[in-house]
């Protein structure tokens, strides 16, 4: 499977406990986001790599969040102190940027449940 | 500021009839791209389509068929025949096209239940 794989896949956690989803993007893919999404509602932007570079965070990224992406292949989204309010999927998708634009893939999420 | 709108929350449809999902979009950009994605309950969301904002011919892809006008903002997408296997959360989006991280907005999306 060559696409965007996501671990781990389903997380429960106690509040106040520290989580880390891993994500690996589409190889040779430079661009690579983390998106929230709650029940009943479209994915959020949180967080945007060029490589290594994070180049854009929304606000939606509190102190808590932290995102890397090391060497400019896999990234790791840690969210700390985790709260009630965090509970949620948080997906991962990837791009090859070109001069005609973007198609952005998708994974299949890791869903975050914070009891 | 980019906006999506899904107006239909949720479509019900008896199997092999013809559905279409609405969307309608806001941005200031004069290029941007827009796309539709499924959702099945699995949780990918599974990319359908991209069109750019120039390209406003209309596009058909087996049983699927999407309508841009740039007139009236809007991208809709309709599904002929439709299958059980067809259900699933569909989703529009926007990006802008130049510069930055082309991050896409979403709407809500639309719920479809294709009933036997």
């Amino acid at each position: 499977d060559t696409g965007v794989s996501q671990d781990p896949r389903h997380k429960i956690t106690k509040r106040g406990q520290n989580v880390t989803f891993r994500c690996d993007p589409i190889s040779e893919h430079n661009r690579l986001y983390w998106y929230r999404q709650t029940l009943g509602q479209g994915p959020e932007f949180l967080t945007y790599f060029q490589n290594e570079a994070q180049l854009e965070k929304s606000r939606l990224l509190s102190d808590r969040f932290s995102a890397e992406r090391p060497k400019g292949s896999f990234s790791t989204l840690e969210i700390q102190r985790t709260e009630q309010g965090d509970s949620a999927m948080y997906l991962c998708a990837s791009s090859l940027d070109t001069s005609s634009g973007n198609t952005i893939y998708f994974g299949e999420g890791s869903w975050l449940t914070v009891v | 500021a980019q906006k999506v709108t899904q107006a239909q929350t949720e479509i019900s449809v008896v199997e092999k009839e013809d559905v279409t999902l609405d969307c309608v979009y806001e941005t200031r950009d004069t290029t941007y791209y827009l796309f539709w994605y499924k959702q099945p309950p699995s949780g990918e969301l599974v990319f359908l389509i991209r069109r750019n904002s120039f390209d406003e011919q209309n596009e058909i892809s087996g049983r699927y068929s999407w309508n841009f006008q740039k007139s009236t903002s809007s991208f809709n997408f309709t599904i002929t025949a439709s299958q059980v296997v067809d259900s699933a959360v569909y989703f529009c989006a926007l990006s802008e096209a130049e510069g930055g991280s082309e991050k896409l907005v979403f709407g809500k999306g639309t719920k479809l239940t294709v009933n036997p």
